[in-house]
């Protein structure tokens, strides 16, 4: 089983649709939890932090489920300039690894 | 303004050849890393260094070779033992060693040998 998974997708919604995705992973002791994108053939770009509690940054929504292990984004009112690949990021307690999903594919449709 | 440069953006080598991918921060950052990405594949760790003068294997550290001489650079040699050498090379960085900050990203190299 990977340490982290994500549905590779491509998810294809139209514009102003809301669009959830899930991460899981597998090892309890894992520590932080942070969403990326990135954009076709260039550099991860840190979208938000996941907190304990949930999060929310404008239209972007971050959760986590220690007890079933996975975290979730949700994006509402989706734009075109939202079309990316989504990664998933978990570091486990007292190492150095930061562990990464392979990502999912988001295109929002005109 | 703060940041991770990494150069040349494209990088062409023949194979048996070693090069050398440059990384250089300004944001006074403590740790660095280098990963690889090839499609359809998460990003994978090659090295890390958490101070000057000391650095890690990553999970994937064969073939490949590094240095921290000074806080702000960390480059990534890549030789000829590395067997497939072609792919997206990340250089990142994180403010502390306690490994709860998010990485932050150079705008990468992507290196093709033939």
């Amino acid at each position: 089983r990977k340490e982290v998974e994500q549905d590779p997708g491509p998810f294809n919604v139209p514009e102003g649709a809301t669009v959830a995705f899930n991460c899981t992973y597998s090892n309890s002791a894992s520590q932080s939890f942070f969403w990326y994108r990135q954009d076709c053939r260039k550099e991860p770009k840190l979208l938000m932090s996941v907190y304990s509690s949930g999060n929310e940054d404008g239209r972007f929504t971050a959760q986590l489920n220690r007890a079933s292990q996975y975290i979730s984004l949700l994006i509402r009112d989706s734009k075109l300039s939202d079309s990316a690949t989504y990664l998933c990021v978990v570091t486990l307690s007292g190492t150095y690894k930061y562990i990464f999903g392979t990502g999912t594919r988001l295109k929002v449709l005109a | 303004d703060g940041g991770i440069t990494q150069s040349p953006k494209y990088l062409f080598r023949k194979e048996g050849q070693n090069v050398t991918l440059s990384c250089e921060q300004n944001l006074n950052h403590d740790a660095m890393y280098w990963y690889r990405q090839d499609p359809g594949q998460g990003l994978r760790l090659i090295y890390y260094s958490q101070i000057v003068n000391d650095f890690q294997k990553g999970d994937i550290a064969e073939g490949y070779s590094v240095s921290r001489e000074k806080k702000e650079s960390f480059p990534l040699t890549v030789t000829s033992a590395q067997k497939n050498p072609t792919a997206f090379y990340l250089c990142a960085s994180t403010p502390d060693r306690n490994y709860n900050s998010p990485l932050h990203f150079g705008n990468g190299t992507r290196l093709t040998v033939t």
